[in-house]
């Protein structure tokens, strides 16, 4: 089944505590890319990748990272999470093919900050 | 950073009865717009990626158009279904990247059986 997972799906932390949420899909999709989602805000772009080793920011990505060593895997990495890190995280993946760029996402991932 | 613009916030509709509503995006910075439906507790699923001034698309009860020019889209949904309560997203992607997706904050939709 063709499909974007994320892990894990729930995590409470506290803040400072590094953390990682884990990005994998089986499309061999090109593209990758990670949002949040906040109450009235809409889905925010935190970063994405156009390739293997290629990433660039999106709008929100102070006090994230990410990395692409396989096509497959895009994790993201909290290197000191704070409290306003607090969100609902989605992964996404599209063919860059054609230039549409049509998202799939994964299930989301909750984080809470304490 | 672009802004999208999507209204209404939210909207309660009879079942059995159509509705739209409307992105508006930057005109000048247009290269695609797309529409993503939202169930609750689901992840956003693509419904329409639009890339020509003009273009309509369909899915069942589900219609899109686009109007570059103006900058602006509007999403039709006829005879409304319970099954169709969701959040409708759309996103701009831009002259600037393509790939940056800028989303607006969705309309919710509620229909009431």
């Amino acid at each position: 089944e063709a499909q974007v997972t994320q892990n894990p799906r729930y995590l409470i932390t506290v803040t400072g505590k590094k953390l990682t949420v884990t990005c994998s899909q089986n499309m061999n999709h090109e593209y990758m890319s990670w949002y949040r989602q906040d109450p009235g805000l809409g889905l925010r772009q935190i970063y994405y990748s156009m390739n293997v080793e290629v990433t660039d920011k999106g709008d929100v990505p102070e006090g994230y990272k990410v990395s692409r060593k396989e096509k497959r895997n895009f994790p993201l990495i909290l290197e000191s999470p704070s409290p306003n890190q607090t969100s609902l995280y989605f992964c996404a993946s599209s063919l860059s093919s054609g230039n549409s760029y049509e998202q799939y996402f994964g299930p989301g991932t909750r984080l809470t900050v304490t | 950073i672009l802004n999208v613009e999507q209204s209404p916030q939210s909207l309660h509709v009879q079942e059995g009865d159509s509705t739209n509503f409307t992105c508006s995006f930057p005109s000048s910075n247009f290269y695609a717009l797309h529409w993503y439906r939202w169930e609750t507790a689901k992840s956003p699923e693509a419904l329409f990626v639009m890339t020509l001034n003009g273009d309509e698309k369909k899915k069942g009860r589900i219609s899109a158009t686009l109007n570059t020019k103006e900058g602006y889209s509007y999403l039709y949904i006829k005879g409304s279904q319970p099954e169709d309560s969701a959040t409708y997203l759309c996103a701009l992607g831009s002259i600037q990247g393509a790939q940056k997706l800028v989303f607006g904050q969705g309309t919710r939709l509620t229909i009431n059986p």
